[in-house]
């Protein structure tokens, strides 16, 4: 079985600072792990994967994410947040060990930066 | 760059209506995808298809649900008899392959069921 938490509905943060969106899933093999983006009345927009390699994942729009095999988390970062980076952000996995080919999406959390 | 594309962007319809929802894949995927997101909630897996079948399917993917891939270019998603809560977004995705690709998604269309 596969799942993905996304504890924060909402993450609020200054321009220029820097901002986390957390993401802890559960596997029982070994995960493929994605953020996606959505903005305003769009689809999904692919940012990074980690599929192996090295934990830390750098994406589009300078986003970053490190894959912490201990505690079963892919935190989406960035050092200076943008007012346009404000969207919903998604976490998805995908346990390689499974028999399906789905990820499984978080509910969400919304980012707001604050001019 | 090429992206997925979607068609009605709207669609209003009555209950027990049917009701044909339309993609275009980018043309080298593969792998064709639908979900839907009720307003405000996650994002709902409904049926995957390669190869001219579905590969996969959610429990949500009932019989009321259909997909078809009439020519080259299209992969749409039916609903026989629509109800009140079909209603929400409603997104086509295609990937290269599966497994650790990525999938594209379309800007979606939203169904809302009177």
């Amino acid at each position: 079985a596969q799942s993905v938490a996304q504890p924060e509905d909402q993450v609020n943060v200054a321009e220029g600072n820097p901002l986390t969106v957390k993401c802890t899933y559960s596997v029982s093999g070994n995960p493929y792990l994605f953020w996606y983006v959505q903005y305003p009345n769009r689809g999904l927009q692919f940012l990074l994967k980690y599929i192996t390699g090295d934990n830390l994942v750098k994406g589009s729009y300078g986003f970053e994410a490190e894959f912490n095999k201990s505690q079963t988390s892919f935190h989406l970062k960035k050092p200076s947040a943008l007012v346009s980076d404000s969207a919903l952000y998604f976490c998805a996995v995908r346990d390689i060990t499974g028999g399906s080919y789905i990820p499984t999406f978080g509910r969400g959390t919304s980012l707001i930066v604050h001019p | 760059e090429p992206e997925v594309t979607q068609t009605p962007s709207h669609q209003v319809t009555q209950m027990g209506q049917e009701v044909i929802l339309r993609c275009v894949p980018i043309s080298n995927h593969l792998y064709f995808y639908w979900y839907r997101q009720i307003l405000g909630q996650k994002v709902e897996f409904l049926v995957s298809f390669y190869n001219n079948e579905i590969s996969e399917k959610s429990e949500i993917f009932d019989d009321q649900f259909s997909v078809e891939r009439p020519d080259g270019s299209n992969f749409t998603l039916k609903i026989r008899s629509t109800k009140l809560e079909d209603s929400a977004m409603y997104f086509c995705a295609s990937s290269e392959a599966a497994g650790g690709n990525e999938q594209f998604f379309g800007p979606g269309t939203r169904l809302t069921v009177l």
